[in-house]
């Protein structure tokens, strides 16, 4: 099946440093990647599309200049959180969905990226 | 605008059947999933339904009704380890996913 692999699971660092999660498809070529975020107890939001070779599409509310996302190949999207605040402490998430079978093909999850900003 | 409802919490007993509920409005519809997602960890793709019925997986079967905009996951035989968030997410005209609140099921002994 698909797999998705994310990385790094955890990181912890200080105030205005910037951070870069990358996201795998380890089986298959994803040209549109998904990145989400998670607060505690709280639902998925997604936070912005990347398109392999092309600009991402980001979400109402979601500041790319904050948020940069790169998809430069057809197995590799990264986002870097640019000079990170503790407010910016979250669970992200990335996802991909196989395109082998259609656009309605399940998301698949890598395993999310706990950050945290002291 | 799009909505997806479905129930914040549910409590049931290990062994037992549970059935999480979902209504959705949404532009167009291409699908609707389900997805169980565990404290701390991603989201895993349970149950993909496009046609009206039953679809049965193991423990787990997912319905859908199209008329009435309307889906359920069903858990039969309850284990400690269903405890988690169940997600309801729907595929819209755009293919874009319109993703539910989740629900939190806890299983009691």
């Amino acid at each position: 099946g698909a797999v998705v692999s994310q990385h790094p699971s955890w990181v912890i660092c200080k105030s205005g440093t910037s951070v870069k999660i990358e996201c795998r498809s380890l089986d298959f070529q994803a040209t549109t990647m998904f990145w989400y975020r998670q607060f505690p107890k709280q639902s998925l939001m997604l936070m912005a599309t990347s398109n392999e070779g092309s600009k991402a599409t980001y979400e109402q509310g979601v500041e790319k200049d904050k948020f940069l996302i790169n998809h430069a190949s057809l197995t590799l999207s990264t986002l870097t959180v640019t000079s990170a605040h503790p407010e910016d402490s979250s669970f992200y998430i990335c996802s991909a969905r196989d395109p082998a079978g259609g656009d309605n093909q399940p998301q698949h999850f890598g395993d999310g990226t706990r950050l945290s900003i002291l | 605008g799009q909505n997806i409802d479905q129930p914040t919490e549910m409590t049931a007993t290990e062994g037992a059947i549970v059935q999480i509920n979902c209504t959705y409005q949404t532009s167009g519809f291409n699908g609707l999933f389900w997805y169980q997602q565990h404290a701390g960890e991603a989201p895993t793709f349970l149950s993909y339904n496009v046609l009206d019925g039953l679809e049965e997986k193991g423990r787990f079967s997912s319905f859908l009704s199209r008329s009435k905009g309307y889906s359920y996951l069903l858990l039969k035989e309850l284990q400690m380890k269903d405890s988690a968030s169940y997600l309801c997410a729907v595929l819209d005209s755009n293919y874009q996913l319109i993703w539910g609140a989740g629900t939190k099921l806890i299983i009691k002994p």
